[in-house]
């Protein structure tokens, strides 16, 4: 298995707080992605980055940051969480682009 | 709109049968990729392919570039098959990845 690691795996917090979730490999692979999967839909990608301290949008990245300072973290945050962004998040890696993706555990986060 | 159709949605088989799950998808691609996630979520990747046809182990999957159309079949299914099966494409420009809604698979002993 990849080395991918999420933190906290479960969080229920409120409408206006901020939250910050953790992504953390040991696999020195390049690309790093955030998704979100609710029911209903798909995975959808939120954020990405192709580097340390390169990062995009994706689909669904409004109410959302990002920040990568070393190759091995990328961080996903909640500014001020709401109820639609109750959802559980996965963390993916990559090597290359067009590679398979390799996923963390996931996180569930519950925003009331 | 969906780049990416997987059906069926749900599917239950009797342990033993052959088990063909379908994907479609609206645009061009560099590679197409099955998954698997099991109940409490673990996300797997099974196969990615942009042509041809792969197997491992009683699974095998295929697909059809011209007709933009892949297949996943499991020979001899096993209740321990019993997962989603996501199908997702990544794009040939830029770095994005559409993911299908999954197909929900149980196999009854």
């Amino acid at each position: 298995d990849a080395g991918i690691t999420q933190s906290p795996r479960h969080k229920v917090t409120e409408t206006g707080t901020p939250v910050t979730l953790r992504c953390h490999q040991t696999e020195n692979h390049r690309y790093m992605y955030w998704y979100r999967q609710d029911p209903g839909h798909g995975l959808r990608l939120i954020h990405y980055s192709y580097g340390v301290k390169d990062t995009d949008k994706g689909e669904v990245s409004d109410g959302y940051s990002v920040s990568r300072s070393k190759t091995e973290d990328f961080l996903l945050t909640l500014e001020s969480a709401t109820s639609s962004q109750t959802s559980v998040y996965f963390c993916a890696i990559s090597e290359q682009v067009t590679d398979t993706q390799y996923f963390g555990p996931g996180t569930r986060l519950t925003v009331l | 709109k969906n780049e990416v159709e997987q059906s069926p949605q749900n599917l239950t088989a009797q342990e033993g049968e052959f088990i063909t799950i379908n994907c479609s998808y609206s645009v061009g691609i560099s590679a197409l990729h099955w998954l698997q996630q099991h109940p409490g979520g673990g996300i797997v990747s099974l196969f990615m392919l942009s042509s041809g046809k792969k197997k491992h182990g009683r699974l095998i999957a295929t697909i059809n570039i011209q007709e933009k159309h892949s297949s996943l079949h499991i020979t001899a299914s096993h209740p321990r098959d019993s997962a989603v099966y996501i199908c997702a494409v990544s794009l040939p420009t830029g770095n994005q990845f559409y993911f299908g809604t999954g197909t929900s698979l149980t196999v009854i002993p």
